[in-house]
């Protein structure tokens, strides 16, 4: 299957910082693409979309000013998350839309963040 | 909303089968997915099957779709210990992308 690349795998910073999470598909280009959080022991919770070349669209109680999203080229999109707290430490899924392959999602490895 | 159940564990002894249930109430669900989910890992997707299809199978996995009854179901033949793992089920329909995913099903397997 398709390959999609996430960084970093794990990341622990101080609250006040900013993070930023990159996703990358790695053989094929991706016009959409997908930021999930998932909770210790829970599903995965759909953040937002990221369009390239566009805005991205967050879901209800998403706070997009919190969690920037950037889509710059066809196959990268990056998660900021800014001032980051505690309450924000969790495990974050990129996923890829393959759309020239059945449209399929294909997902990163995750990034673990912890807030201190 | 839609909605997408799953248990949330499941046991089995090695060498058996496992069967991972999965039900969903969109009627307009158009793609149904199995991922596997392994300790501090993203998602690996498994096998998909689409909504005008009955069964698929692909070496050990075979998925059966009920869709009069919205059930889905996933079995892993001869169970090893590297399937031990957490199962997703998700959902998608026609023009809308995104994935509305259950709550996960934690196999086990007993030796």
């Amino acid at each position: 299957g398709a390959v999609v690349s996430q960084h970093p795998s794990r990341v622990i910073c101080k609250s006040g910082t900013s993070v930023k999470i990159e996703c990358r598909s790695l053989d094929f280009q991706a016009t959409t693409m997908f930021w999930y959080r998932q909770f210790p022991k829970k599903s995965l919770m759909l953040m937002a979309t990221s369009n390239e070349g566009s805005k991205a669209t967050y879901e209800q109680g998403v706070e997009k000013d919190k969690f920037l999203i950037n889509h710059a080229s066809l196959t990268l999109s990056t998660l900021t998350v800014t001032s980051a707290h505690p309450e924000d430490s969790s495990f974050y899924i990129c996923s890829a839309l393959d759309r020239a392959g059945k449209n399929i999602q294909y997902f990163g490895a995750g990034t673990r963040l912890s807030v201190l | 909303g839609e909605d997408v159940e799953q248990s949330l564990f499941l046991s089995v002894r090695e060498g058996d089968s496992s069967v991972i249930n999965c039900t969903y109430t969109d009627s307009s669900s158009t793609y149904l997915y199995w991922y596997k989910q392994e300790p501090g890992a993203g998602l690996q997707l498994l096998t998909y099957i689409f909504s005008n299809m009955d069964m698929k199978q692909d070496q050990r996995l075979t998925v059966l779709l009920n869709k009069k009854d919205k059930h889905l179901s996933l079995r892993i033949a001869d169970t090893q210990t590297g399937d031990s793992a957490i199962y997703f089920c998700a959902e998608s329909s026609t023009g809308n992308e995104k994935l509305t995913f259950g709550t996960g099903t934690r196999l086990t397997i007993i030796p």
